[in-house]
C-alpha cells in the first residue's frame, strides 16, 4: 500500500481564495483526521471521521474550514476564504477503528499551504 | 487547554546515551498513549504504544514507561544513534474515540555523534 496520499504537497494562494486540500486513506481505514501543524500550536486535530461520517469537528477553527468525506477513499479539506493564519502545514492520518488501535494513526506527508 | 504536557521542548544526547522524554496528561478518560517520530517533511510515525494497564513497554532500543497514578508517561531511547536525531511526540487518546489523538508540544531530539 502506498500509504496515506495527500496533495498538492504545497499551495501558496492569496488571501481570500479558496484552497482545498486532497486526502485518500489508506485502503481498509475507516477512521480518517485532519490535522494542523504550526510552531505555534503544535498538531491540532481538525476533524474526526468514521466510516465516512464526521464524528467530532470541534477542532475546526471557523466556519471557513470545511471537511468533507464523499467516499472510504478520499477527503478534502476546504478554506474559504483563505487568511495568512492559516498558513501551516496540514496532515491527513487514517486508522482502523478504536479496538484495532494499537496499529496507530498513519500520517500522509503533508500539505504545506502559505497564504500571502 | 493543553491536556498533555510534554518535556523538555529540546534535548541534545550524545551517541550511545540515554535520551528520556516526559508526558503528563490529566484526562482521565485517556486510556491509549503513543509515541510518534517526525522526521523534517515528513508526517508524524507511530514508534511505540502502550494502554494504561501495563506499567513499561519495550521494542527495541525503545521503552515506554507508564505511571498510572501519577498520570504520566515517558519515553526512553536506549543507545541513542544520530539517525534517531527527529522530533518526538506524546499522544493520548479517549477510549471512545480509538486515534482521534492529543498530541504534546514535541521534543526536538539531537544525537550528537
Amino acid at each position: 500500500d502506498a500509504g496515506v496520499i495527500q496533495s498538492p504537497r504545497h499551495e501558496v494562494t492569496e488571501m481570500g481564495q479558496e484552497v482545498t486540500l486532497r486526502c485518500k486513506p489508506i485502503s481498509g481505514h475507516n477512521s480518517l483526521f485532519w490535522y494542523r501543524q504550526t510552531m505555534m500550536r503544535g498538531l491540532e486535530l481538525l476533524i474526526y471521521f468514521n466510516n465516512n461520517v464526521p464524528i467530532d469537528d470541534s477542532g475546526m477553527p471557523e466556519d471557513r474550514f470545511s471537511a468533507k468525506m464523499p467516499n472510504a477513499s478520499f477527503s478534502t479539506l476546504k478554506i474559504q476564504p483563505s487568511e495568512p493564519r492559516d498558513s501551516a502545514v496540514y496532515f491527513c492520518a487514517s486508522s482502523l477503528e478504536a479496538r484495532e488501535r494499537g496499529l496507530g494513526a498513519f500520517f500522509g506527508q503533508g500539505t504545506r499551504l502559505t497564504v500571502v | 487547554q493543553q491536556q498533555v504536557k510534554q518535556s523538555p521542548q529540546s534535548l541534545i544526547v550524545q551517541k550511545g546515551g540515554i535520551s528520556i522524554i516526559n508526558c503528563a496528561y490529566e484526562n482521565t478518560a485517556f486510556d491509549y498513549f503513543p509515541w510518534y517520530q517526525q522526521f523534517p517533511g515528513k508526517g508524524p510515525a507511530l514508534l511505540i504504544a502502550i494502554r494504561p494497564d501495563v506499567s513499561e513497554k519495550k521494542e527495541g532500543r525503545f521503552t515506554i514507561s507508564f505511571n498510572k497514578s501519577a498520570k504520566q508517561f515517558s519515553l526512553h531511547i536506549m543507545d541513542s544513534q544520530p539517525g534517531d536525531s527527529a522530533t518526538y511526540f506524546c499522544a493520548a487518546s479517549p477510549m471512545e474515540y480509538g486515534n482521534k489523538l492529543v498530541f504534546g508540544a514535541g521534543t526536538i531530539l539531537r544525537v550528537k555523534s
